[in-house]
């Protein structure tokens, strides 16, 4: 089936550093790809997504571009904030099916003032 | 916009106990989905809901737990007998339409003694 594979955590940064977090996925098909983020008590919130390869989901900073050729979707910002720590999840969805997100395991991203 | 809103948002019980979980999705949105997070199992899909009718439960784990949805508004996740290991955190998202964004809860956070 579907899956998501993400660079497992914790991520312990300092303030302004550059952040990557890689995330690899298995589908049949074409999938739509996404990013979550998830701060500390709350519920996921999307942070960006994209829906075919080459497309580029931006916003808050963040960047992924869809791979296809890597099956990839890292995650990139260039100066994160204290404000960015949180735990992040790569997902997939695909196909007729496309309510169903498959989600990674999450990583756990920590950034020091 | 009050987003989804789940209560209780903490749930301390023993075991045996049965243990309803609420959910009000946004106004409008179609679809609902009930996900459970666990540190073993990271995020699952457990039911999805579209127009209040069932449409994936393959998720759900048990004859343990069930699932409601009488109107648009509302919607319950419940555990009867509920056993330690369903201590999680159990997220309610709901969807504009079927393959839209999903808005996630704060979620409930369950713990069988």
């Amino acid at each position: 089936g579907d899956s998501v594979t993400q660079m497992e955590g914790p991520v312990t940064l300092s303030e302004e550093a550059f952040l990557t977090i890689n995330c690899t996925y298995t589908a049949t098909g074409y999938p739509s790809l996404f990013w979550y983020v998830q701060y500390p008590g709350e519920g996921l919130q999307l942070l960006l997504k994209a829906t075919k390869a080459d497309d580029k989901g931006s916003n808050k900073g963040f960047e992924a571009t869809y791979r296809k050729e890597t099956t990839s979707f890292h995650l990139e910002k260039g100066s994160v904030q204290v404000s960015d720590s949180a735990v992040y999840f790569c997902a997939l969805s695909e196909g007729l099916n496309d309510y169903k997100l498959s989600f990674g395991a999450g990583t756990t991203v920590t950034v020091r003032a | 916009d009050a987003g989804v809103i789940q209560s209780p948002r903490h749930e301390v019980t023993e075991m045996g106990q049965e243990v309803t979980l609420r959910c009000k999705p946004i106004s409008g949105h179609n679809s609902l989905f009930w996900y459970r997070q666990t540190m073993m199992r990271g995020l699952e899909l457990l039911i999805y809901f579209n127009n209040n009718v069932p449409i994936d439960d393959s998720g759900m784990p048990e004859d343990r737990f069930s699932a409601k949805m009488p109107n648009a508004s509302f919607s319950t996740l419940k555990i009867q007998p509920s056993e330690p290991r369903d201590s999680a955190v159990y997220f309610c998202a709901s969807s504009e339409t079927s393959g839209g964004e999903q808005f996630f809860g704060p979620g409930t956070r369950l713990t069988v003694l």
